[in-house]
């Protein structure tokens, strides 16, 4: 199976900073990278697919970019609701894999 | 808007067995392929299990092969999960989720519910 490496675990923060997240995939995915965000004690939001196409109603501060292995979510302006854990996921081949995930925080 | 809602989640000893369901509104659910997702208490995300939107296409993470069982009643729009022998490591919260396709070809997922909680333990 692919193997998602995503990294930093954890991020510190400052409101207004850029945040860059980044994902590895152990083989190529094309450009089938989706992100999400889940915040504690909700399920996930699908926030990115396609490596890049933001998803419904997700907000213009939220880019995703990479092709084939390497890819990062970036947070251009963060806001309060954005501290939260971001996971990647391939959806290349079977089975679908995600990375453990980073945390963003203040 | 679409609406996912899971239930059948509990305390249940090493062995047993449990069935999920979850019950989809807001959304042509014979089109979609339907995807359980869990994720163990403090862990992150693992995909366990998809069906394909007629149901003719399912496939599982290698570790539940041949104890969880995913099924789909599009008269009644509905998906189920039939976990067998349940372990410890099977403790997760389960989330249905929609995939943005017919479930014939792997694809993200854009829209989850809110989860149910599984408990293996003597």
């Amino acid at each position: 199976e692919i193997v998602m490496t995503q990294s930093p675990a954890t991020l510190s923060v400052s409101p207004g900073e850029r945040a860059t997240l980044s994902c590895r995939a152990s083989q190529s995915v094309s450009d089938n990278l989706a992100w999400y965000q889940q915040k504690p004690g909700q399920a996930p939001r699908l926030l990115l697919y396609g490596a890049s196409t933001r998803a419904t109603d997700i907000p213009a501060r939220f880019s995703g970019s990479g092709s084939e292995t390497e890819f990062t979510l970036t947070i251009s302006s963060l806001q309060s609701e954005d501290f939260a854990v971001y996971y990647c996921q391939q959806y290349d081949n079977w089975p679908q894999t995600f990375g453990l995930g980073t945390r963003v925080e203040i | 808007q679409v609406q996912l809602v899971e239930s059948g989640g509990g305390v249940v000893q090493p062995g047993r067995s449990l069935r999920l369901s979850c019950a989809a509104s807001g959304f042509t659910f014979s089109s979609y392929g339907m995807h359980w997702v869990r994720q163990a208490p403090g862990k992150g995300l693992e995909w366990v299990a998809v069906i394909s939107y007629d149901g003719s296409n399912k496939y599982y993470t290698d570790s539940v092969k041949g104890r969880f069982t995913i099924s789909r009643d599009n008269s009644k729009d509905t998906m189920n999960l039939q976990m067998n022998s349940l372990r410890a490591e099977d403790t997760a919260v389960y989330y249905c989720a929609k995939g943005e396709g017919s479930g014939w070809h792997s694809e993200h997922l854009d829209n989850w519910g809110q989860g149910t909680l599984v408990t293996v333990s003597s």
